[in-house]
């Protein structure tokens, strides 16, 4: 089973559509969860953090299921320019050595 | 404040030739990481190091594959002897000293493909 497990898609979705990204995890000890995203043949970047109480960043909202191992991603309205793949990372501890990315789930958003 | 860099961005090798990628951390980050990342897969961590120190190296192929980060200049990946399963994009990425949910910053990549 791998560590980081995502919904590979692809997702297709209509512009102002929403879209949410699912994603478990299989270590408990598992310390800080993120979404990166990563355009084609581009580096991964920071989209945002995901905290167990829920947070928004505009259109974005993550949430955290510490008890599930379960981590989401909810896009709304979504626009052209989020189409890109979305990686779910789970971190054990302070360093980055100890980032765990899952495969990524590829959305394309449709005029 | 330039970020990561990474070159070359593109690196075309024969069977058998060696392969040296270099990564230039952001300034004031002493810490660099290399991921790779083959078709259709998630980034998988490969080596971590500081300034002259190999840190972790446990997602390093045991035989030729090294990797450095000298005092001066940029962090080297160097594989030896590629075959065809080393294509795939190698990424770095630099943070700062190690504190609570340092984020990474990674670097354009470079890809390797071996023919």
């Amino acid at each position: 089973r791998k560590e980081v497990e995502q919904d590979p898609g692809p997702f297709n979705v209509p512009e102002g559509a929403t879209v949410a990204f699912n994603c478990t995890y299989s270590n408990s000890a598992s310390q800080s969860f993120f979404w990166y995203r990563q355009d084609c043949r581009k580096e991964p970047k920071l989209l945002m953090s995901v905290y167990s109480s829920g947070n928004e960043d505009g259109r974005f909202t993550a949430q955290l299921n510490r008890a599930s191992q379960y981590i989401s991603l909810l896009i709304r309205d979504s626009k052209l320019s989020d189409s890109a793949t979305y990686l779910c990372v789970v971190k054990k501890g302070g360093s980055a050595r100890q980032l765990t990315f899952g495969s990524g789930t590829q959305l394309t958003v449709l005029p | 404040n330039a970020g990561v860099m990474q070159n070359p961005r593109h690196l075309v090798r024969r069977r058998g030739q060696e392969a040296r990628l270099r990564c230039s951390p952001m300034k004031g980050h002493s810490h660099v990481y290399w991921y790779r990342q083959l078709p259709e897969e998630g980034l998988k961590f490969m080596v971590y190091l500081q300034k002259e120190n190999i840190i972790d190296e446990s997602g390093m192929p045991k035989e030729r594959f090294s990797a450095e980060f000298p005092k001066e200049g940029p962090s080297i990946l160097r594989i030896q002897q590629v075959v065809r399963g080393d294509s795939a994009a190698y990424f770095c990425a630099s943070s700062p000293p190690v504190r609570a949910n340092t984020e990474a910053f990674f670097g354009q990549g470079t890809r390797l493909t071996v023919v």
